[in-house]
């Protein structure tokens, strides 16, 4: 159990970029979950996928979001032409959706800022 | 939906001494409770969780925390804090069926002071 991977760890863009996040969850788990840390203020679900299906969006994903998880394995999350309140540190998540397990499982984040 | 009210943003205390973290939850259906440490630049680890059944749960690195259904409170204790529980902690719950996604408090800051 590697536990769950992020990468890049740091990223910095000039407004109007698109930018790319990969997230490698803890192998056999199916539930995969993005949130948002904004300075000062706990993470703020994102979305989340159950194996490679995208079940649930958070009004927080505006357009310019989109995430993936072709193969139920890894996922990316997207955010096109980025705005300087894009800036935060996105997390990933993950578990396994079995009865008795309930625990989700962090990632270190990946931190963005756009200039 | 749920809520969650994390009442002191930050929290001096002195090594050795003990602390007491508060927390409150709204919510209208059933919910787990959480707590989680965030050290700097790092990611979210699990404290404790409160599922069912005793209302007292203990967690890792001596913490522990008590599940009060009447005041929707779940506060988060230590009988003796030491350097390294300088940290960010964060008070959470999810509903129980559907997608489980954690809803976190504006955390805690607790420092502890030599």
């Amino acid at each position: 159990d590697t536990g769950v991977s992020q990468d890049p760890r740091h990223k910095i863009t000039k407004r109007g970029q698109n930018v790319t996040f990969r997230c490698d969850p803890i192998s056999e788990h199916n539930r995969l979950y993005w949130y948002r840390q904004t300075l000062g203020q706990g993470p703020e679900f994102l979305t989340y996928f159950q194996n490679e299906a995208q079940l649930e969006k958070s009004r927080l994903l505006s357009d310019r979001f989109s995430a993936e998880r072709p193969k139920g394995s890894f996922s990316t999350l997207e955010i096109q032409r980025t705005e300087q309140g894009d800036s935060a540190m996105y997390l990933c998540a993950s578990r396994l959706d079995a009865r008795g397990t309930d625990t989700q499982y962090f990632g270190p984040g990946t931190r963005l800022t756009v200039l | 939906a749920q809520s969650v009210t994390q009442l002191d943003s930050q929290v001096p205390v002195f090594e050795e001494a003990p602390v007491e973290l508060r927390c409150n939850y709204s919510s209208s259906v059933s919910v787990y409770l959480f707590w989680y440490v965030q050290y700097p630049n790092q990611g979210l680890q699990l404290l404790l969780k409160y599922l069912s059944g005793s209302t007292l749960v203990k967690g890792i690195n001596g913490f522990e925390a008590e599940f009060n259904k009447s005041q929707t409170s779940f506060h988060l204790r230590k009988p003796s804090v030491h350097i390294s529980d300088t940290a960010e902690y964060f008070c959470a719950v999810s509903d129980q069926t559907g997608a489980n996604n954690l809803f976190f408090g504006t955390g805690t800051r607790l420092t502890v002071i030599p």
